[in-house]
């Protein structure tokens, strides 16, 4: 069955960069986008960007921009996010999900939650 | 960029009402709106795409209209285990834009 798994909670100090790995299976890796989606303890679902796993090609949002880097290892069907700079405002648990066309972004990874703090 | 507004952001109804939730692009999108279910401490779920086609496996109950800026998305029968905050979001380009999600609750 379709499949991402991602990995596992980080804790980082302010100023620290984190990265964040999502492991995908059951489908071809190259045919499906990739997003990255953050949720604030409490708040809401925050689109960070998407990755072409075919190409490699990026968009981010523009509030991340300089700071949030995706790629993606065809090899081991795998995306990454790396987040930078963190400050404590980017604790939050992060989300990789699949999409396609027309259709919504299905299925979710299991997210990983992300701490900054001193 | 575009904005999405939901409204309300909760609500509560008793069982067995019908629940209507609304989402409004401050541009149109045509009909490229998603609508997710994410329940306390779980990961958000696709309950229906292209506005109102129902993903598979979910309730007959949940159904999505509108196209171009107004969007709805209805529970026909409430039942407990809707219990959740509901998100919408556009998907037609960059930024892909979530509404600000309702809660909702059983009274």
């Amino acid at each position: 069955q379709v499949q991402l798994v991602q990995s596992g909670a980080e804790v980082k100090k302010p100023g620290a960069s984190v990265k964040v790995s999502c492991k995908a299976s059951g489908y071809t890796f190259t045919s499906y986008y990739m997003h990255w989606v953050r949720q604030a303890p409490g708040q809401g679902l925050e689109w960070m960007g998407i990755i072409n796993p075919s190409g490699g090609s990026t968009s981010y949002a523009q509030k991340l921009q300089g700071r949030v880097t995706m790629t993606r290892d065809t090899s081991t069907s795998t995306v990454y996010m790396e987040l930078s700079s963190l400050r404590s405002e980017d604790t939050a648990v992060y989300y990789c999900a699949r999409h396609i066309g027309d259709d919504g972004y299905n299925p979710w990874g299991q997210g990983t939650l992300v701490t900054v703090s001193s | 960029d575009i904005q999405m507004t939901q409204s309300p952001s909760s609500l509560s109804a008793s069982v067995g009402d019908r629940v209507t939730i609304t989402c409004r692009a401050s541009q149109g999108i045509s009909n490229y709106l998603a609508w997710y279910q994410q329940k306390p401490g779980k990961v958000p779920k696709l309950l229906i795409y292209a506005a109102s086609t129902l993903q598979s496996g979910v309730p007959s109950r949940f159904s999505g209209s509108g196209s171009g800026t107004d969007f709805t998305l209805t529970i026909s029968s409430l039942q407990p285990e809707d219990v959740a905050t509901y998100y919408c979001q556009k998907y037609n380009s960059a930024p892909q834009t979530f509404g600000g999600g309702t809660k909702v609750e059983i009274k």
